[in-house]
């Protein structure tokens, strides 16, 4: 069965720093997002993605953040300088199409922790 | 503006008991409502989807759950509970534009007691 695919499972960095965290979605899928978790609180959304470019972002997605496909497979989130509050884990999300029936599949998250 | 309220952060059962966890949404257009599930240490799983075709919705491990208009609510139910069921739940709503989004509830945790 096709799934999402995230990578790394875990990331610590020093804050300032740039990270990229890297999605593989599901083959056929058209549609990309980026969701966040911070410990004890609900799933946030970020940012979601289509056709190459962003079809809409929410007020934590400031630029300090970016998303890119650089090569019609991967799905990368990018935080340039990171800060402590972005510890969080990251999940991924796509779905096929514009259909009332398709659901978003989620990848197994990113566990991001700045220090 | 589209949100979802889950009542209660906690909820803790016995093995073999009903499984019943809140959620309440609120939207101006007919909703997508749906429930997903997060084992520990992993990410989120679909459970089941109301999507207008029918109001009581069956899904995976012998979860349902019930749209009520009338109450704005799409509660998440299971007969008996099995001791793999403990996790978080999620409910959440879609926003119907381009982007289709999630807006999700605050999560409930599901106990299991043998």
């Amino acid at each position: 069965e096709p799934e999402v695919t995230q990578t790394p499972s875990h990331q610590v960095t020093q804050m300032g720093q740039e990270v990229i965290l890297r999605c593989v979605p599901i083959s056929n899928h058209l549609y990309f997002y980026w969701y966040r978790q911070i410990l004890g609180q609900k799933v946030e959304f970020l940012v979601s993605f289509y056709n190459n470019e962003i079809s809409e972002k929410s007020e934590i997605f400031d630029d300090q953040f970016s998303v890119e496909r650089p090569d019609g497979s991967n799905f990368t989130l990018k935080i340039r300088s990171t800060k402590l509050e972005d510890s969080a884990m990251y999940f991924c999300a796509s779905r096929e199409g514009t259909g009332s029936v398709n659901e978003q599949f989620f990848g197994p998250g990113t566990r991001l922790t700045v220090l | 503006a589209q949100s979802v309220t889950q009542l209660g952060s906690h909820v803790s059962v016995s093995e073999g008991a009903l499984v019943l966890l809140r959620c309440n949404y609120s939207s101006s257009v007919p909703p997508y409502l749906f429930w997903y599930v997060q084992y520990p240490n992993q990410g989120l799983q679909l459970l089941l989807k109301y999507t207008s075709a029918a109001t009581l919705v069956k899904g995976i491990n012998g979860f349902e759950a019930e749209f009520k208009k009338s109450e704005t609510s799409f509660h998440l139910t299971k007969p008996s509970a099995h001791m793999s069921d403990a996790a978080e739940y999620f409910c959440a709503v879609r926003k119907d534009n381009q982007g289709g989004k999630l807006i999700f509830g605050q999560g409930t945790e599901l106990s299991v007691k043998p």
